[in-house]
């Protein structure tokens, strides 16, 4: 069974550019986790995702970002325009519905805003 | 909201004990997790514990907690290079299930 999948796995950008990471979840797994990890800090949660509905985006820094999850399958996130403390590792994670599951991480994207 | 702390590095030697330290404080957390994470993947779920406990022991792993002091460890007996890795604890919190982690312990396991 394949694992949870993002792409790119390695973004270089420049301040004010455009970048939109993807992230593929386990198949039939309703839920869907956005984290970022800042260089050496801890990794934060971003936002949270049931099927295609936004159920917690609290951790979301600014409105530079934008996460989708059309039909509730892959999701999107994008950021426009990307500032220097943008640049981290991004991971997605995807579980089965409820909140004690356990979330499957995937490789994670790692972006740097030059 | 919930903070977790974690010591940034550890070395230790190949056949050693390792222990991971991890204080928290949102004592509402249910469950608390340890991750794993090598170079160029994902976190890997170690481990984890209930809240009610105090010890679970899964083969070379043994996660202690103290709800009083709000601490968890997280000890690798007998530690071999492939544990080399960073280690992160987490708790989770509220409705939806967001992991709350701490900053990470990279662990290094000299031959």
């Amino acid at each position: 069974e394949a694992g949870v999948t993002q792409f790119p796995s390695h973004s270089v950008i420049e301040k004010g550019q455009t970048v939109t990471l993807r992230c593929d979840p386990i198949s039939g797994h309703d839920n869907l986790y956005w984290y970022r990890r800042v260089m050496g800090k801890e990794i934060k949660f971003l936002l949270h995702f049931v099927k295609e509905s936004k159920q917690d985006e609290s951790g979301m820094p600014n409105n530079r970002f934008l996460a989708e999850r059309t039909g509730g399958t892959y999701s999107t996130l994008k950021v426009q325009p990307a500032e220097l403390e943008d640049s981290g590792v991004y991971f997605c994670a995807s579980s089965l519905g409820g909140a004690y599951n356990e979330q499957f991480f995937g490789p994670g994207t790692r972006l740097t805003v030059l | 909201g919930e903070d977790v702390e974690q010591s940034l590095f550890l070395s230790v030697r190949e056949g050693d004990s390792s222990v991971i330290n991890c204080t928290y404080t949102d004592s509402s957390s249910t469950y608390l997790y340890w991750y794993k994470q090598e170079p160029g993947a994902g976190l890997q779920l170690l481990t984890y514990i209930f809240s009610n406990m105090d010890m679970k022991q899964d083969q070379r792993l043994t996660v202690l907690l103290n709800k009083k002091d709000k601490h968890l460890s997280l000890r690798i007996a007998d530690t071999q290079t492939g544990d080399s890795a960073i280690y992160f604890c987490a708790g989770r919190s509220g409705q939806g299930g967001k992991l709350i982690f701490g900053q990470g312990t990279e662990l290094s396991v000299k031959p």
